[in-house]
């Protein structure tokens, strides 16, 4: 089936240690996002790549840095920079034009500091 | 600056009833999208209907339309003949030129038997 996966479904962080969330996607979408969700808070954008071997900045880029290799992939790192980390990760994807126009999110990941 | 406003923190709605949930945005951008999600207490963000700033016809995806105001910069979600299974966060988003996407603060909807 296609969709989105990320994983893990946890992860727990170490005070001054960097964490990948990964996140793969097999809807032949062109764009992909990261956004971060905190308790009872909406969704604030990461980081977003249209294409393959670029992105952009979102709101809350720092401390946060992503690749773009390869279409379906779009892991994002959480460096020991990000003083708070603990939220919930999505991660999205979406398709443009057409008749069908809209952005599908992945299950999340939740982070949590030890 | 691009913005996104929900202004309604909370909603009650009697089941097998209709309910409207406030979205207004702020864009200079002539093309853009709107989108509403729904999401449950489980986290994940499930798309329920989008509405493109050229479509002159409201959006309707089963008991979900859209009433896209353009001129008063609204993009309002109905939800007709409530479900218990309705209750959860709703969030409205906006798309840009730029492909960048922002979302409201989310309004959380409970559905009494």
């Amino acid at each position: 089936d296609g969709g989105i996966t990320q994983s893990p479904k946890y992860l727990f962080r170490k005070e001054g240690q960097n964490v990948t969330l990964s996140c793969e996607q097999n809807l032949n979408h062109d764009a992909m996002y990261w956004y971060r969700q905190d308790p009872g808070q909406g969704l604030r954008l990461i980081y977003y790549s249209q294409i393959v071997n670029d992105f952009q900045k979102g709101d809350i880029a720092e401390g946060y840095s992503v690749s773009r290799e390869k279409k379906e992939s779009f892991p994002l790192t959480v460096t020991s920079a990000q003083k708070n980390p603990t939220a919930f990760y999505l991660c999205a994807s979406r398709t443009f034009g057409g008749e069908e126009e809209t952005q599908y999110f992945g299950p999340g990941t939740r982070l949590l500091v030890l | 600056a691009q913005k996104i406003t929900q202004t309604q923190p909370g909603m009650f709605v009697q089941e097998k009833e209709a309910v409207t949930l406030d979205c207004t945005y702020d864009t200079s951008d002539q093309s853009y999208g709107l989108f509403w999600y729904k999401q449950p207490s489980s986290g994940e963000m499930i798309f329920l209907i989008y509405q493109g700033s050229y479509d002159e016809q409201n959006a309707t995806e089963g008991r979900y339309s859209l009433n896209f105001q353009k001129a008063r910069k609204s993009a309002n979600l109905v939800i007709s003949a409530s479900q218990l299974g309705d209750s959860a966060m709703y969030f409205c988003a906006m798309s840009y030129n730029n492909n960048d996407m922002r979302f409201g603060a989310g309004t959380r909807l409970t559905v009494k038997p």
